[in-house]
């Protein structure tokens, strides 16, 4: 199995222009995550998806971000307007969740990481 | 709010000694437990889950503990190797919602 996908790998961007970070989970798993990492703040949620459904948005910074997972296989992190507090490495993670209540082992991408001048 | 604490951040250790590093959470009432590696400049590496039922789990010389009543954690290393070195990470999740809550990690090295 290739792993959960990320792209692009690095993104170096100016203020104000939109970034798009991409992500494909690990074939066969329904709950996809997007966490980001940064010195001051480590790792945290943004946002994940279950089945496709957004479940918890609540990590989400504000309305410049947005997420979509438009099928199983594809999801997008979208900020716009992209600011120099928005740069940290973004990860994407995915597991098989079997049945409500049953969550299993996490496996994250390699991230991307994001710079924003 | 749940808070994950790991002590001590850093941790240097010489070649082929057993190690621990700990985990402690203030909300004992978690659905599982993960522990990650990271290496410098990479992703996560998921190393064991042990699920609140659970007292252990173990994977080749790795082996994670869990005491929830206490809200605490701890990653047993046995005879470590300079590969080991990295940033070990532990996380939890609550029942009704599957995000992971991370600790502020160990960074461990194995000094040759």
């Amino acid at each position: 199995d290739a792993g959960v996908i990320q792209s692009p790998r690095h993104e170096v961007t100016e203020m104000g222009q939109e970034v798009t970070l991409r992500c494909k989970p690990i074939s066969g798993h329904n709950s996809l995550f997007w966490y980001r990492q940064t010195m001051m703040r480590g790792l945290e949620l943004l946002i994940y998806f279950n089945n496709n459904v957004p479940i918890d948005d609540s990590g989400m910074p504000e309305d410049r971000f947005s997420a979509k997972m438009p099928n199983a296989s594809f999801s997008t992190l979208k900020i716009q307007p992209s600011e120099p507090r928005d740069s940290a490495v973004y990860f994407c993670a995915s597991s098989s969740r079997v049945r409500s209540g049953s969550y299993n082992e996490q496996f994250f991408g390699p991230g991307t990481r994001l710079t924003v001048l | 709010k749940q808070e994950v604490t790991q002590i001590p951040a850093a941790l240097s250790v010489p070649e082929g000694e057993n190690l621990v590093l700990n985990c402690s959470f203030t909300d004992s009432a978690i659905y599982n437990l993960q522990w990650f590696r990271q290496d410098p400049g990479k992703g996560l590496t998921s190393l064991l889950l042990i699920q609140s039922s659970q007292r252990e789990q173990t994977s080749g010389r790795l082996n994670a503990s869990l005491d929830k009543s206490s809200g605490r954690s701890t990653l047993y290393i046995a005879a470590s190797q300079p590969g080991d070195s990295a940033t070990y990470l532990c996380a939890v999740t609550h029942f009704g919602n599957e995000k992971l809550t991370f600790g502020t990690g160990t960074r461990l090295t194995i000094i040759p």
